[in-house]
């Protein structure tokens, strides 16, 4: 079974540049999260899909950071204007069933540098 | 806020020994309490889990404590193995939200 995919893995920008990250989940996988993790802390939560709707997006930046999951599949991460603090980690992740199995799998996530 | 608190931030241990992580947390509607490991570059991934109904769950030579009544939890890596070096965070869920609060992490070195 493939797991979650991710590209691009590496993306240096200057400050006030944008970019934008993109996921596959595992196939069938309903929800979708995308985690922020800084350096030498613990993942946290930016936005959460449940198919193509946001759950959950309490924790996501709206005034630079926005996301979409447009046919409730692959998912994208944009960051628009950048700021040095955005440098991190954007680690992706789905889950079939989480109420019931509680796991989630994460893809091997994609490192920001914000110059 | 943090909602889980995880100790130590580093740990070395030597081969053989017993790895030892806690964690802490505030929040009681937390019900779920999953450990996850992470090597450099990869994501993290689901090493073991337990849930408030029992006060240990082990799995081969990881084992995780639970204590409802002072709201911690940790983790145990008995007999431990160079290849256990990695990164671990705590966890915690609650019903229904279908999303995890995660530790800040436990650099764990094991020495040979």
């Amino acid at each position: 079974e493939a797991g979650v995919a991710q590209s691009p893995r590496y993306k240096i920008i200057e400050k006030r540049q944008s970019v934008a990250f993109w996921c596959n989940p595992i196939s069938g996988h309903a929800t979708l999260y995308w985690y922020q993790q800084i350096l030498g802390q613990g993942p946290k939560l930016l936005i959460q899909f449940q198919n193509n709707g946001v759950v959950d997006d309490s924790q996501l930046p709206k005034d630079r950071f926005s996301a979409e999951r447009l046919k409730g599949v692959d998912s994208t991460l944009k960051i628009q204007p950048a700021k040095l603090e955005d440098s991190a980690v954007y680690l992706c992740a789905s889950s079939l069933d989480f109420a019931n199995t509680g796991e989630l799998f994460f893809g091997e996530g994609s490192r920001l540098t914000v110059l | 806020q943090q909602q889980v608190k995880q100790s130590p931030q580093s740990l070395i241990v030597q081969k053989g020994g017993i790895s030892i992580i806690n964690c802490a947390y505030e929040n009681t509607a937390f019900d779920y309490f999953p450990w996850y490991q992470q090597f450099p570059g990869k994501g993290p991934a689901l090493l073991i889990a337990i849930r408030p109904d029992v006060s240990e769950k082990k799995e081969g030579r990881f084992t995780i404590s639970f204590n409802k009544s002072a709201k911690q939890f940790s983790l145990h890596i008995m007999d431990s193995q160079p290849g256990d070096s990695a990164t671990y965070f705590c966890a915690a869920s609650s019903n229904g939200a279908n999303n995890l609060f995660f530790g800040t992490g436990t650099r764990l070195t094991v020495i040979p």
